[in-house]
């Protein structure tokens, strides 16, 4: 689904290095989540907004933290990067409104924390 | 806060057989139950989902069945096939509100 990308797809990088990912929309939704998906945990919500002003925390924020810059974008920092944030990161957008619940999912961005 | 349990975490049928992925959730607010798939690869997929106010739902050779009462709610798959191979996830939400995710169950299809 071209409609909710993410950059980059794949990415090393060394223990303690800050690194930003970022997700985009063209599907005109006003929410938009951050999860982490690992072996066997499922998807795991990190950071959620519901509109530009609103951010809010999941179950799993520490370590991280989230830029709302506009309705279609919604990026994903880690400040000091450590290995157990190696995992597969997916960013989600949903309409939430009309009863319109579905999630639309990015393609993912694999991490690896060296 | 909301709390989903998804079993089995493995599950392996013969093509042409039925599977069934059962999930358990804990806040009774809940309304609203969705079913992902998320083939080798590539990214979660809404397959089917299910509100509290209908006990099941079919689309195709999928269904889903809910149980307010109980707290479970299931996803069962007929005669499966080969591209049914792939990772199922639940899910539990009030309405609109934030998603909470199952742990995922893999399920293979054996020819």
């Amino acid at each position: 689904d071209a409609d909710v990308t993410q950059t980059p797809r794949n990415r090393i990088t060394k223990t303690g290095k800050r690194i930003m990912l970022e997700c985009s929309q063209t599907k005109g939704h006003d929410r938009m989540y951050w999860y982490r998906q690992d072996p066997g945990l499922g998807l795991r919500l990190i950071y959620y907004s519901f509109d530009v002003k609103d951010i809010n925390k999941g179950e799993i924020s520490d370590g991280y933290s989230v830029s709302r810059q506009a309705q279609a974008k919604f990026s994903l920092s880690l400040e000091s990067a450590i290995p157990n944030q190696t995992a597969l990161y997916f960013c989600a957008t949903s309409g939430g409104t009309g009863r319109n619940y579905e999630q639309y999912f990015g393609p993912g961005t694999r991490l690896t924390v060296t | 806060g909301e709390n989903v349990e998804q079993h089995p975490s493995t599950l392996s049928v013969q093509e042409g057989d039925s599977a069934v992925i059962k999930c358990t959730y804990s806040d009774s607010a809940s309304n609203y139950f969705p079913w992902y798939k998320q083939e080798l690869g590539k990214r979660p997929q809404l397959i089917i989902d299910i509100r509290s106010n209908v006990g099941e739902k079919k689309d195709q050779r999928i269904a889903v069945t809910l149980n307010k009462t109980a707290k479970h709610f299931s996803l069962h798959i007929t005669e499966t096939q080969p591209e049914d191979s792939a990772v199922y996830f639940c899910a539990a939400s009030r309405g609109a509100q934030k998603l909470v995710f199952g742990q995922g169950t893999r399920l293979t299809i054996n020819p």
